[in-house]
């Protein structure tokens, strides 16, 4: 099984829905972040957690919320999309320290119309 | 000016050539750096870090790092048309708090 899922991995919308992506990790760590990717701009940080009560904004975090439900469990909102969300999310975990290898999802391709 | 930059490419190499990725970071106070390879429609995985100045081998993949010039770059050595991917520099900054990706190099690996 895979160590982090993320559900759905596909979605279209329209503009105003509230959407919720998810994110499960089954290898322990306590730090777990929300990403975007849009072509040509790289990974973009939304939003990242250091543990179950620590939730931090990243570079782009208007317009989306999230909720750390458990150390393996961190879901990101997006309350009413609009087109320029429409990009492919990727959750991902980490184990901290100075070599703090990120281990992605699969990604959830969101498309708002 | 972006905190870690990277050429978007593509990159183009004959099979079996040393495939040569740079990238240069904004932060002098930066500790630890990251090499990520994405193939297209999939999630970015690890090839190697690095925190040392100086070179680390890993199979075909060498990471350079030279902090004062803040530069680090990922040679691949006999290139496979398997290699053909994007690839991501990425840099956890001072207290590692976060890591900052750049944008990513193309490579195309031709036959």
């Amino acid at each position: 099984d895979a160590d982090v899922t993320q559900t759905p991995r596909n979605r279209i919308t329209k503009t105003g829905k509230r959407i919720m992506l998810e994110c499960s990790q089954t290898k322990g760590h306590d730090r777990m972040y929300w990403y975007r990717q849009d072509p040509g701009l790289g990974l973009q940080l939304i939003y990242y957690s250091f543990d179950v009560k620590d939730i931090n904004k990243g570079e782009i975090s208007d317009g989306y919320s999230v909720s750390r439900q458990a150390q393996a469990k961190f879901s990101l909102s997006l309350e009413s999309a609009i087109p320029n969300q429409t990009a492919l999310y990727f959750c991902a975990t980490g184990g901290g320290g100075i070599a703090d290898t990120q281990y992605f999802g699969p990604g959830t391709r969101l498309t708002v119309l | 000016q972006k905190e870690v930059e990277q050429n978007s490419g593509p990159l183009s190499v004959p099979e079996g050539a040393i495939a040569s990725l740079n990238c240069t970071y904004s932060d002098r106070g930066s500790q630890s750096f990251f090499w990520y390879r994405q193939y297209s429609g999939k999630s970015p995985e690890l090839i190697m870090f690095i925190y040392s100045n100086g070179d680390k081998e890993d199979g075909r993949f060498t990471a350079q790092l030279n902090k004062a010039s803040q530069y680090v770059s990922l040679l691949i050595r006999d290139s496979q048309p398997s290699d053909s991917a994007t690839y991501l520099c990425a840099v956890n900054g001072a207290g590692g708090f976060k890591t900052i990706f750049g944008a990513g190099t193309r490579l195309f690996v031709k036959a």
